[in-house]
């Protein structure tokens, strides 16, 4: 099974501040990889798709990048309704999986 | 608009069994794989289950830790998707969500979630 390591787990910074996630696939995966976001008590929302394809109706300051093993999400300038948990998954077999979570908290 | 509402949560027993169902409007069901996600309290995103579509003879994928106990289905004349779930631990206590899964770019991923339905597993 492949299994998916985020780092860092929580990340503490500043609205405007530039942020980078990071997320590790135990073996290669090509570019079939999603990222998601999720705020308390609601559902999680796909940001991007194909490790670097943004969903519609997401804004440009979220970015995507990797192949293979290893992957990154970057947040180019913190909004407040970016502070969040952000999730990595994995969908090149079965079982899928996700990263355990990285919490992005207001400094 | 996409709507996906689940249903059928509570608590139960260990041991026992329980029935969710997801609800779905403004898509074409039939088109599309759908999944089961669950989140217990506190933790992280685990997934749980794949049905694929007609066009793929309504095929299964399902996680380890639940392989046997559930089951994932789907009634396309009711534009509704079921997971039933037998012999319940209490390790299965989450919420869980159903997802509407998409053809992107290269490969089929969870795009819609509904907002989830809690089961609660315990004595």
């Amino acid at each position: 099974d492949i299994q998916l390591t985020q780092s860092p787990s929580f990340l503490s910074a500043s609205v405007g501040d530039r942020v980078t996630i990071t997320c590790r696939a135990s073996q290669g995966i090509n570019s079939y990889l999603a990222w998601y976001q999720q705020k308390p008590g609601k559902a999680p929302k796909l940001l991007i798709y194909g490790a670097s394809t943004l969903q519609s109706g997401v804004p440009s300051r979220f970015s995507g990048s990797g192949s293979g093993t290893e992957f990154t999400l970057t947040i180019s300038s913190l909004q407040p309704e970016d502070f969040a948990t952000y999730y990595c998954q994995h969908l090149k077999s079965f079982p899928l999986a996700f990263g355990q979570g990285t919490q992005l908290e207001i400094k | 608009e996409v709507q996906l509402v689940e249903s059928g949560g509570g608590l139960v027993q260990p041991g026992g069994s329980l029935r969710l169902s997801c609800a779905v409007s403004g898509f074409t069901f039939s088109d599309h794989y759908m999944d089961w996600v669950r989140q217990a309290p506190g933790k992280g995103l685990e997934w749980v289950a794949r049905n694929r579509n007609k066009a793929n003879s309504y095929t299964t994928e399902y996680a380890a830790s639940v392989k046997g106990r559930f089951t994932i289905s789907r009634d396309d004349s009711k534009n509704s998707l079921n997971l039933q779930m037998n012999s319940l631990k209490t390790e299965d206590s989450a919420v869980y969500y159903c997802a509407k899964v998409t053809f992107l770019s290269n490969g089929w991923y969870p795009s819609d979630w509904g907002q989830g339905t809690l089961v609660t597993v315990s004595s």
